[in-house]
């Protein structure tokens, strides 16, 4: 069966520091792999998704994440971070086989320090 | 349009009583998908549709839980006998050719309260 597992319940970071928030997946094939972000009282906003080709993807709000297949590790990083980049953050994994539904990680909850 | 709505935005029911929400996807997406997130955590699948026919219901509680998708008509997701467990944020997602090839579009979603 698959899994997600986002080690992190928790994260501080100073604005303006770097951040990369963990997620570890169990699929038995290749895996399609989304993080996604959501804010209080919102719905969830996708930030990237991988599917195959590079490895590393770019996604929205200058997010980016890279895929190691040998680690099962799809780590979402970016640079420097914003106020407005607080919220629950979401890593997911699915299958890619039509309609089977993903399966989501716990969330890391990102607080961000002025 | 151009995105997932659901209604209503929030719900409150006293146990036992019915509760009916509602989905309509971005025109043209044929796939729609209900999660549920209890306690602003992780979510669980429920069940997808294929147009107006199921694809998986491993996710659902059969016993009180029903959904459609039927055509020009928001898909439904209907819990029978409501139980305090069931509050949670329930939200309807859609993409037009499965996951395989694209992004999903997730509404705002349903919050439901059982008192």
């Amino acid at each position: 069966a698959q899994s997600v597992t986002q080690p992190d319940i928790h994260i501080t970071v100073s604005e303006g520091a770097s951040l990369e928030l963990r997620c570890n997946y169990s699929y038995g094939a290749t895996p399609y792999l989304f993080w996604y972000v959501q804010s209080p009282g919102q719905g969830l906003q996708l930030l990237l998704k991988y599917f195959s080709g590079d490895t590393l993807v770019q996604g929205i709000k200058g997010f980016e994440a890279e895929f190691k297949r040998s680690q099962s590790s799809f780590n979402l990083r970016k640079p420097s971070v914003h106020w407005s980049d607080a919220a629950e953050y979401f890593c997911a994994v699915g299958g890619g086989g039509g309609a089977d539904g993903l399966t989501f990680g716990k969330g890391t909850h990102l607080i961000i320090q002025p | 349009g151009e995105e997932v709505a659901q209604t209503p935005k929030h719900l409150v029911r006293g146990e036992g009583q019915k509760a009916k929400l509602y989905c309509a996807p971005i025109k043209g997406h044929s796939y729609v998908f209900w999660y549920q997130q209890v306690l602003k955590n992780e979510f669980k699948f429920l069940i997808s549709f294929q147009n107006e026919n199921v694809f998986d219901e491993t996710g659902m509680p059969k016993e009180r839980f029903s959904a459609k998708c039927l055509p020009n008509s928001p898909c439904s997701l209907e819990i029978q006998a409501t139980k305090l467990e069931d509050s949670a944020v329930y939200f309807c997602a859609s993409t037009p050719v499965g996951w395989g090839d694209t992004e999903a579009f997730f509404g705002q979603g349903t919050r439901l309260t059982v008192v």
